[in-house]
């Protein structure tokens, strides 16, 4: 199972909105709506921000939205502030009940 | 509270062994899938495999298969994944992380592991 393909960094004025995407193949992405996303900050366990393409779990922002169409995913960051400077993950559950991440998106805030 | 609670860091030699834990507190153990993710110093996040507390069921990514087994201890709510002839590239933090279905994204994460390995 090869990785998701994500853009290696993203970079975005505070304030303003910046887009991820997430490729991967018709046994994945595009095969079930289990995409999810994960925030990680240095030295930190990933936390869960976005699930099944584009359900935010209780406590999660509003301003973290995410879509699919096809074998692409996307994670929108909306009103980006310093805190959401971070890696962020995409990942899918896949025709043979395991699991592929992408290869992760730094996103700075400028 | 719900938790998960993994063994400290270890140092290995090449061609050796490695037997991470995660103890889980605050659920029902056997109500859920603990899944392994490994991430090497500035790279990013790869997905080994799941286990299935209540059966013991597995599946592990094929790039780990004949290497790694994960199994569990319903008795102290613990998991565990083995990695086998461990090489300077299974230089990690593993971490495990629970689900409630093998399609249920990973909403609580153990605090990772630091496994080095090095002649």
């Amino acid at each position: 199972q090869s990785a998701l393909t994500q853009p290696a960094s993203v970079s975005g004025s505070p304030g303003q909105s910046i887009t991820i995407s997430c490729t991967g193949t018709s046994s994945d992405v595009s095969f079930y709506n289990y995409v999810s996303w994960y925030q990680q900050h240095p030295g930190r366990a990933p936390k869960l921000i976005i699930s099944e393409v584009s359900n935010r779990p209780s406590g999660v922002s509003n301003r973290f939205s995410g879509s699919k169409s096809g074998d692409t995913a996307s994670l929108t960051i909306s009103g980006l502030q310093a805190e959401d400077e971070a890696d962020y993950y995409c990942s899918s559950f896949t025709s043979s009940t395991s699991w592929v991440f992408g290869g992760g998106t730094r996103v700075t805030v400028l | 509270q719900v938790q998960l609670v993994q063994s400290g860091a270890e140092m290995k030699k090449p061609g050796a062994s490695e037997k991470v834990s995660c103890k889980a507190s605050g659920f029902t153990f056997i109500d859920y899938y603990l899944h392994w993710v490994r991430q090497a110093p500035g790279q990013g996040l790869e997905w080994m495999g799941w286990i299935n507390p209540n059966s013991g069921g597995t599946n592990y990514a094929q790039k780990f298969q004949g290497r790694v087994t994960m199994t569990r201890d319903t008795s102290i709510s613990t998991a565990y994944m083995e990695l086998r002839r461990l090489r300077s590239d299974d230089t990690a933090v593993y971490y495990c992380a629970r689900g409630r279905y093998t399609s249920s994204p990973f909403k609580v994460w153990g605090q990772g592991t630091m496994i080095t390995v090095s002649s």
